[in-house]
This record gives structure tokens, sequence and C-alpha cells, in this order.
């Protein structure tokens, strides 16, 4: 089974803020690596597909890149509305998430 | 609008049976694979099955098979998990979850979760 990572696994951070989320899978997974979004008490929310593809509706300031073993979810200004827990996804072959990376507010 | 609305969740004793029901509206059901997903308290997401728009193929993570079975009415636009035999190590909420594909090369396809229900939870607890 193909098992993910993220880093960190927490990370806190102040409204304004550049954020960068790893995740790593352990074989390659060209770009079959998906983001989702989870609040408290909510359902996760899809930011991102293919590794790089913005989902319809998701705001500009959320990006992703990678291909293969290594990927990043960037937001490059943070807004209030963006502290979440983020999770990465892999589809290579049956879908597997990895642990998440919780942002907080510094 | 495009929705799902998991239902059927509660709380049953180790052992006991319970079938969730995830119903779909807004748009062609039966043209879609389908996913449960779950999220034991504090813990991460973690996929739990998966299976085809006609329901001729279905796929269990390794924790659950043998217990749980994934099946739909495509007439009632409903997605179902029974679950059998359970412990206290299911107890978490599900999710239902639409699988959308993206062809990135003639029948080359990128999957990812683009509708998500809100989720049922299922407490296992004597």
């Amino acid at each position: 089974a193909i098992r993910m990572t993220q880093s960190p696994s927490s990370l806190s951070a102040s409204t304004g803020d550049r954020v960068t989320i790893t995740c790593r899978a352990s074989q390659g997974i060209s770009s079959y690596l998906a983001w989702y979004q989870q609040k408290p008490g909510k359902a996760p929310k899809l930011l991102i597909y293919a590794a790089s593809t913005l989902q319809s509706g998701v705001p500009s300031r959320f990006s992703g890149s990678g291909s293969g073993t290594d990927f990043t979810l960037t937001i490059s200004c943070l807004q209030s509305e963006d502290f979440a827990t983020y999770y990465c996804q892999q589809y290579y072959s049956y879908p597997g998430f990895g642990p998440g990376t919780k942002v907080d507010i510094k | 609008e495009v929705q799902l609305v998991e239902s059927g969740g509660g709380l049953v004793q180790p052992g006991g049976s319970l079938r969730l029901s995830c119903a779909a509206s807004g748009f062609t059901f039966s043209s879609y694979w389908m996913h449960w997903v779950r999220q034991a308290p504090g813990k991460g997401l973690v996929w739990v099955s998966r299976i085809n728009s006609d329901g001729s193929s279905t796929s269990y993570a390794d924790s659950v098979k043998g217990r749980f079975t994934i099946s739909r009415d495509n007439a009632k636009n409903t997605l179902y998990l029974q679950m059998n035999s359970l412990r206290a190590e299911d107890t978490a909420v599900y999710y239902c979850a639409r699988e959308a594909r993206l062809e990135w090369l003639p029948f080359y396809y990128y999957y990812y979760m683009d509708v998500w229900g809100k989720g049922t939870t299922v407490t296992v607890s004597s």
C-alpha cells in the first residue's frame, strides 16, 4: 500500500502569511494527488486535484505543485477562513489520505 | 444543487450491525463511482470502500474487508454501506463522497472526490 506523509503536522501562522504544506508518497504516484480542507465538524472540501488543478470556486491563493513522490500545497496569503486542517490524498490505486496538517492562529 | 445526505448512523453494541445510506440529488447518480470515507474522533480521514457506477465492482480497505458491504440502488439514487461485526475501532463519522475524473490522456484519468456529504456518526460501544 502507498503510504502518505505530511509535514508539518501542525503550524501556527498569522493572517497574510504564506504557508506551505508538504506531502510525500512512499512510491511514485505521478500527479494522482488531491488536497482537501476540513474545518471542525464539517465535511472535507476539495481544493486541488491532479496535483495542481484548482477546483472550481476555490480562491486563487491556493496552489499545488509536485509530481512523483513530493508535493506541496501553498496558501499565498492566509485568510481567517483558511484556518483548518489540510489533507493530501493519493488515488494511484486505492485512495489513501495523509495524516493531515492543522493550520491554526499564531 | 448537487448534494449527498448520509443517514443511518447511531449507537450499536460490539458485534452488531448497521446500514448506512447516502441519498444523492442534483446529478446523474448512476454515472458516478462512489466512496465511503470515515473519520474516527480526533483522527484523520480513512478511505473505507468504493463502488463503480453500475455496482458490479467494489473495493474495500483491509480493515473492513469481509465485514462491510458497499452497494447502490441507482433507481433510488442511493448508496449503502452494510456494516457487520462492528468493533469499537469502527466508531467514526462516515462520509459518502462522489468520485470525479479528469481525462489527461485518452483513457487515462485523474481521480478525486469532489462532492461530500455532511457525514453520519457511528458509535460502537457497550
